[in-house]
């Protein structure tokens, strides 16, 4: 079975704090996501990434940025983190050109 | 871009109804159509996709339904148990990207 590991599932933080969200995934998938989900709003996509070192924005990356150093880990960063950051943070995978996205458990972040 | 629209937000079932939900897009490109049952406390997971050139496929007590003409494809959960009660979304996407739009997502109660 495919596996996405969040390795941080509840964080509270300050605002004003550098966070940093880590993602694995096990599968040798080439493409990975971040995306926040809200109430109401759906899963929206903050950043994915094709390849090692490549990324490409999504929806809402403003406040955000990522790091793929290695082909199965995925970073997502918050430089400064605010309370409207306060969300829930998925991660996921899929194989290029594949269709089915796979998704972690979640990482849930408050800033306080 | 595509845009995906779905609905019900909130469909509250006893058990042993049926329950669909419905869900329209607008990029005719589209070619892939998987939904996902987020659990409480989990990440989404595939639980049926279908592509354009299939108009229905079942899964056991589930099952989808596509009609490429009118832009719009339904799950549709037969003999619904208390088990499947969840937040579900929708999706869509073409062949060239493999980057889902998603539904803003249905909560499904099931009544005991």
């Amino acid at each position: 079975d495919v596996k996405v590991t969040q390795s941080s599932r509840y964080l509270v933080k300050r605002t004003g704090e550098k966070v940093f969200l880590e993602c694995v995934q096990d599968m040798d998938h080439e493409n990975m996501f971040w995306y926040r989900q809200d109430p109401g709003l759906g899963l929206r996509l903050i950043y994915f990434s094709y390849d090692v070192k490549m990324k490409e924005k999504g929806d809402i990356p403003e406040g955000y940025s990522v790091s793929r150093e290695k082909k199965e880990r995925f970073s997502l960063i918050l430089e400064s983190a605010s309370t409207n950051q306060t969300s829930m943070y998925l991660c996921a995978s899929t194989q290029l050109l594949g269709n089915t996205i796979y998704f972690g458990e979640g990482s849930w972040l408050t800033v306080v | 871009g595509e845009n995906v629209e779905q609905h019900p937000s909130t469909l509250s079932v006893q058990e042993g109804d049926s329950a669909v939900i419905k869900c329209t897009y607008s990029d005719s490109a589209s070619n892939y159509f998987p939904w996902y049952k987020q659990e409480l406390g989990k990440g989404p997971q595939l639980i049926i996709d279908i592509r354009s050139n299939v108009g229905e496929k079942k899964d056991q007590r589930i099952a989808v339904t596509l009609n490429k003409t009118a832009k719009h494809f339904s799950l549709h959960i037969t003999e619904t148990q208390p088990e499947d009660s969840a937040v579900y979304f929708c999706a869509a996407s073409t062949g060239g990207s493999y980057i889902p739009t998603f539904g803003r997502g249905t909560s499904l109660i099931v009544h005991p």
